[in-house]
């Protein structure tokens, strides 16, 4: 079956610092990959996507590469700040299933604190 | 575009009664919604899956009787939990797909959440 399996956290960094939360997943088909991102007390945004190998998701100054050789869709941002603080979701969308492939397989979870 | 929103975002009950909880599709059409659960500090469960017009389609483990699901029209699907128990105390997420299953990318978009807190 599909699993995402993403790293452990807590994370905490200073403010500027490099983020990397590492994302890796086994699937039977090709799937879609996403990053969402739940701030406290609320529900999960979008927050970058990548449809097929190769492809990078980027967004408000995130980004992550579609790897499939490594079955990987690690997060980055080059420089984090205070409100970057939330719990970060790796998850998949795989298209092979049929009638359930849009069914969304997700990470557990990284929590991110940036400190000032 | 592609808002959902939740309603309400918190609800406080007594064990036995039903909850309602109300997931809408603001500015775009939903053929598919989802439900899901999520406990504190853990991941989204999937509960369900429900498309438009038919019966819902349930995850292992979650009873159909308990968590009865109507997705009526393209814009709304409802969650009822009936005779609500402590151990439903939980965080309740609805999603949707914006157009067609299947569509290049099948993206879910996520509602803000219902906390249910059963007293």
């Amino acid at each position: 079956g599909n699993s995402v399996t993403q790293m452990e956290g807590p994370v905490t960094l200073s403010e500027e610092a490099f983020l990397t939360i590492n994302c890796t997943y086994t699937a039977t088909g090709y799937p879609s990959l996403f990053w969402y991102v739940q701030y406290p007390g609320e529900g999960l945004q979008l927050l970058l996507k990548a449809t097929k190998a190769d492809d990078k998701g980027s967004n408000k100054g995130f980004e992550a590469t579609y790897r499939k050789e490594t079955t990987s869709f690690h997060l980055e941002k080059g420089s984090v700040q205070v409100s970057d603080s939330a719990v970060y979701f790796c998850a998949l969308s795989d298209r092979a299933l049929g009638a359930g492939s849009y069914q969304l397989t997700f990470g557990k979870g990284t929590k991110l604190s940036v400190i000032p | 575009g592609a808002v959902v929103s939740q309603h309400p975002s918190r609800v406080i009950c007594k064990s036995g009664t039903s909850v309602k909880i109300e997931c809408r599709s603001l500015d775009f059409q939903a053929t598919t919604m989802f439900w899901y659960r999520q406990f504190p500090k853990q991941s989204l469960m999937l509960m369900a899956t429900s498309n438009e017009g038919s019966k819902a389609t349930y995850e292992q483990g979650v009873e159909k009787d308990k968590f009865l699901i109507n997705h009526a029209s393209l814009t709304l699907s409802t969650l009822t939990v009936t005779s609500a128990h402590p151990e439903d105390s939980s965080f309740y997420i609805c999603s949707a797909i914006q157009g067609l299953a299947g569509a290049t990318g099948e993206t879910q978009y996520f509602g803000p959440g219902t906390r249910l807190l059963v007293l």
